[in-house]
């Protein structure tokens, strides 16, 4: 199956709320994470992406946050907004190589004004 | 527009028609990708080719077959597709090295009928 895989399929917040997107994966080899966003009727879009030597990193409203104990990752979003809607997926390079991306099935985002 | 362009954005086919889709990207990666998403499943890895040499085919059917005549140009020919090879057609490419992200197009839209 799969290594990378989320939590919850759907999320609906409210406009201004903050948002938590989950990501498990089982590759304890992976060394790299990078969160994508995909809007209607585009290509998935770089967010922001972590080591993993590092638990924690910030971005202009975005966090992720990295636990390796129990192989999780998620995507904080502040202050959401309506053009946060999207699906979000993660991917993990579990090394080696650029072409070892590995994808999750996306979370998709629904922001309520 | 991310660097990556991808023809036609639409395109609808017969079983029995010859269409090839194009890639191109202007960013100096020396890596190009061609992804499938399919509704309710993650991003299925195809082909990918480094500096020009095809490195890895996903066991894909062989009526799709890829063609990169440079690091710059990417192109997917399809023949005699069946109606489960509908489906959003990514590009992606990234630099070299480890802990690159993937740059996607906005992808092609394919259906076949």
């Amino acid at each position: 199956g799969e290594s990378v895989g989320l939590h919850l399929p759907t999320l609906s917040v409210q406009e201004g709320d903050n948002s938590i997107i989950n990501c498990a994966y089982s590759n304890s080899a992976s060394d790299y994470f990078i969160w994508y966003k995909q809007e209607s009727g585009k290509g998935p879009q770089f967010i922001i992406d972590i080591r993993s030597n590092m638990d924690k990193r910030q971005g202009q409203r975005v966090t992720v946050l990295l636990n390796k104990t129990v192989k999780h990752l998620s995507l904080q979003i502040a202050a959401t907004q309506p053009g946060d809607s999207a699906v979000y997926f993660c991917a993990e390079n579990s090394g080696g190589s650029n072409y070892k991306l590995t994808f999750g099935k996306g979370t998709l985002l629904t922001v309520n004004p | 527009e991310t660097g990556v362009t991808q023809t036609p954005r639409h395109l609808v086919m017969g079983m029995t028609n010859k269409k090839s889709l194009k890639c191109e990207q202007h960013l100096g990666h020396n890596a190009m990708y061609w992804y499938k998403q399919s509704a309710k499943k993650p991003l299925e890895l195809m082909f990918v080719y480094s500096l020009e040499e095809r490195v890895e085919n996903n066991s894909v059917p062989s009526r799709f077959s890829p063609e990169c005549p440079n690091s710059s140009h990417l192109f997917l020919h399809l023949h005699t597709l069946q109606p489960e090879d509908s489906a959003l057609y990514l590009c992606a490419s990234s630099g070299q090295g480890n802990n690159y992200g993937y740059t996607f197009g906005s992808g092609t839209r394919l259906t076949v009928v």
